[in-house]
């Protein structure tokens, strides 16, 4: 069966630190991958997405950006953290872009103070 | 532009109570998925309805995509305080990411 991993799960850091967030899956090859940012209670915004290796797609600009460098592997990075990065991250994976299901992380939650 | 709109927004419901919550777009999808999220956990899909006019049961949960697949409905019977969350439309389009509604906050209280 498929897994997903995402960590840590809960991160404080301070303003201008830099960010790496990583995501794995497990039991599927070449998935389709998302990372998407979530504020309190509300719905999902599309950070980023992933249809292969070293393909990235941005949704939303952002002091944010993304790398996939395994085909199961993929990571969420910023130079230099803005307050306004706080929240909840999510990372998911789905079997085709438009139409697959998506299957979640537990998520990270993120304060930077 | 939020192509996806749910409501109502907040619901705060007593246990027995029946409700129903919307996902309504001027977009067609070619299929539309809801989604559960407790707090601090990851969004559980639910169901995915595909044809237009598409009726879906689970449990006492009852799901309905419209004839012109451009809206879905979430009705739930005889609300638990275990239906509590945040649920999630999200619609499918050829060659985008899934598209994800704001949300519909459920409280049930016993």
């Amino acid at each position: 069966s498929q897994t997903i991993h995402q960590w840590p799960a809960t991160l404080v850091q301070p303003v201008g630190s830099p960010l790496s967030l990583e995501c794995t899956v497990e039991g599927t090859s070449n998935p389709n991958l998302y990372w998407y940012r979530q504020a309190a209670g509300r719905g999902l915004q599309l950070l980023f997405y992933s249809v292969g290796i070293g393909q990235i797609s941005s949704e939303v600009p952002q002091n944010l950006s993304a790398s996939r460098p395994q085909d199961r592997q993929f990571i969420l990075s910023s130079k230099k953290l803005l307050l306004s990065d706080s929240g909840f991250y999510l990372c998911a994976w789905s079997g085709s872009v438009g139409h697959g299901i998506q299957y979640f992380g537990a998520g990270t939650r993120l304060s930077v103070l | 532009t939020q192509l996806l709109e749910q409501s109502p927004q907040f619901l705060s419901i007593q246990e027995g109570e029946n409700l129903t919550v919307y996902c309504n777009s001027s977009s067609v999808f070619s299929s539309l998925q809801w989604y559960r999220q407790e707090p601090g956990e990851g969004p559980v899909l639910l169901v995915t309805v595909v044809t237009g006019g598409e009726v879906k049961k689970l449990k006492r949960l009852t799901f309905q995509f419209g004839d012109a697949r451009k809206d879905s409905s979430l009705h739930i019977t005889a609300a638990q305080p275990g239906d509590t969350g945040l649920y999630l439309c999200a619609g499918a389009k050829a060659g985008t990411a899934l598209i994800f509604g704001k949300g519909t906050t459920l409280s049930v209280s016993s």
